[in-house]
């Protein structure tokens, strides 16, 4: 199976700050097809995860500018500029390019 | 817009199922995947598998095999999962996503004597 590293574990930060999370996959990400099946979710308290970035790099419909997907290959980022109180929880990589689709064990935002 | 309603939480005994369902509304239900997904309390999250509503076309993750079962009801536009020989360590939050996009609730599955 695919194994995502995240790091951090957990990230604590101040309002308004950037904040940055690494996922490290096993493999290359990139299908047959050209495209790379990578994606971030945010897992806020008591709630369902919520996608934010699909494909390395595109936002899902009303997710903020602020949130910036990046990378290729084994090698990806997700930049949050400006955290605001909404953006705590737990962030997930997750890639569905190899069977099983795996996610990353999460990287936990919060406060300083 | 799309909404994804899971029934209610359930309080099982080692060794029976549980058969659960994800009620899907605001698309085409016959047109995207459903997906299961497991939470453990605490823990991250792990793929079982997905079904296509409109083939039945079934892919479960080879950890699952077994162990889930997915079902749907074209009628009623549901999707359902069943749990079998269930132990502790199938005590977990269960969630049904459309592509990944859109995502239920959530159904706490507690095994426990």
């Amino acid at each position: 199976d695919v194994v995502l590293t995240q790091t951090p574990v957990s990230l604590s930060v101040t309002l308004g700050d950037q904040a940055s999370i690494s996922c490290r996959s096993s493999q290359s990400l990139e299908y047959s097809d050209g495209y790379t099946y990578l994606e971030w979710y945010l897992q806020k308290p008591g709630q369902s995860p919520q996608l934010l970035i699909y494909g390395v790099s595109n936002r899902f419909s009303g997710v903020p500018d602020r949130f910036i997907g990046s990378g290729s290959g084994t090698d990806f980022t997700l930049k949050i500029s400006r955290v605001e109180p909404e953006d705590l929880g737990v962030y997930y990589c997750f890639q569905a390019t190899h069977d099983p689709y795996t996610f990353g064990a999460g990287t936990k935002l919060e406060l300083k | 817009q799309v909404q994804l309603q899971q029934s209610g939480a359930e309080l099982v005994k080692p060794g029976s199922s549980v058969k659960m369902s994800c009620k899907a509304s605001g698309y085409t239900f016959t047109s995207y995947y459903i997906y299961w997904i497991k939470q453990r309390p605490g823990q991250g999250l792990e793929w079982i598998g997905r079904i296509g509503p409109g083939s039945g076309d079934t892919n479960y993750n080879e950890k699952f095999k077994g162990k889930a079962t997915f079902t749907v009801d074209k009628s009623s536009s549901t999707a359902y999962m069943q749990l079998s020989s269930l132990t502790p360590e199938d005590t977990a939050v269960y969630y049904c996503a459309v592509g990944f996009r859109y995502w239920g609730q959530g159904v706490m599955v507690t095994v426990s004597s």
